[in-house]
């Protein structure tokens, strides 16, 4: 079964500081990889997802990017941070012909 | 219009009794998928189960069952003999098979009930 790890577990960053958000999948070969973003009691947010290295879809503009330098990791960046950025970011990995994403812990970022 | 609606904000119930929390979801594509995910207070996101929209059968996972009924547009998620532990967010979600075109499975959720299992 695969394990999904995100890294930091939780930031605190001030508005217009840079941001890298991690995350890395075990235990499969060539997932669909997806970041979400879930704000204070609400649902998930599909923020972007990746077939494959490189290659990046958005679902939502933003003054976030993403980015899939190898084939089990995942990166969320921005260049400046706004107070809107905040939440909490879920990275889940999938394989194509099944039907179930699996998630990661989670990373609760604070932006003042 | 809201592709996941789940009616209950919170839910209080008895530990031992059924639990049914609601799902209604809107598509217009013939293939797609139905989830139910857990998440407890430490934030992570537990998958429970899933139904397919050509699946015959409701579908079952230990004390987790699919109430699936396709005419209505509803999956509703049963928990038979709540346990304390039971007492999280839970969300449903669909993945339709033209989401964005992008050849992804992106999941759409609703905004999730809290449960809260009473002794």
């Amino acid at each position: 079964s695969q394990t999904i790890h995100q890294w930091p577990a939780t930031l605190v960053q001030p508005v217009g500081s840079p941001l890298s958000l991690e995350c890395t999948v075990e235990g499969t070969s060539n997932p669909n990889l997806y970041w979400y973003r879930q704000a204070a009691g609400r649902g998930l947010q599909l923020l972007f997802y990746s077939v494959g290295i490189g290659q990046i879809s958005s679902e939502v503009p933003q003054n976030l990017s993403a980015s899939r330098p190898q084939d089990r990791q995942f990166i969320l960046s921005s260049k400046k941070l706004l107070l809107s950025d905040s939440g909490f970011y879920l990275c889940a990995s999938g394989t194509s012909g099944t039907d179930t994403q699996y998630f990661g812990p989670g990373t609760r970022l604070t932006v003042l | 219009a809201q592709k996941i609606t789940q009616t209950q904000p919170g839910m209080f119930v008895q530990e031992k009794e059924a639990v049914t929390l609601d799902c209604t979801y809107d598509t217009s594509d013939p293939s797609y998928g139905l989830f139910w995910y857990k998440q407890p207070s430490s934030g992570e996101m537990i998958f429970l189960i899933y139904q397919g929209s050509y699946d015959q059968q409701n579908a079952t996972e230990g004390r987790y069952s699919l109430n699936f009924q396709k005419a209505r547009k509803s999956a509703n998620l049963v928990i038979s003999a709540s346990q304390l532990g039971d007492s999280a967010m839970y969300f449903c979600a669909m993945r339709e098979s033209s989401f964005s075109g992008g050849g992804a499975d992106g999941l759409t959720f609703g905004k999730g009930t809290h449960l809260i299992i009473q002794p």
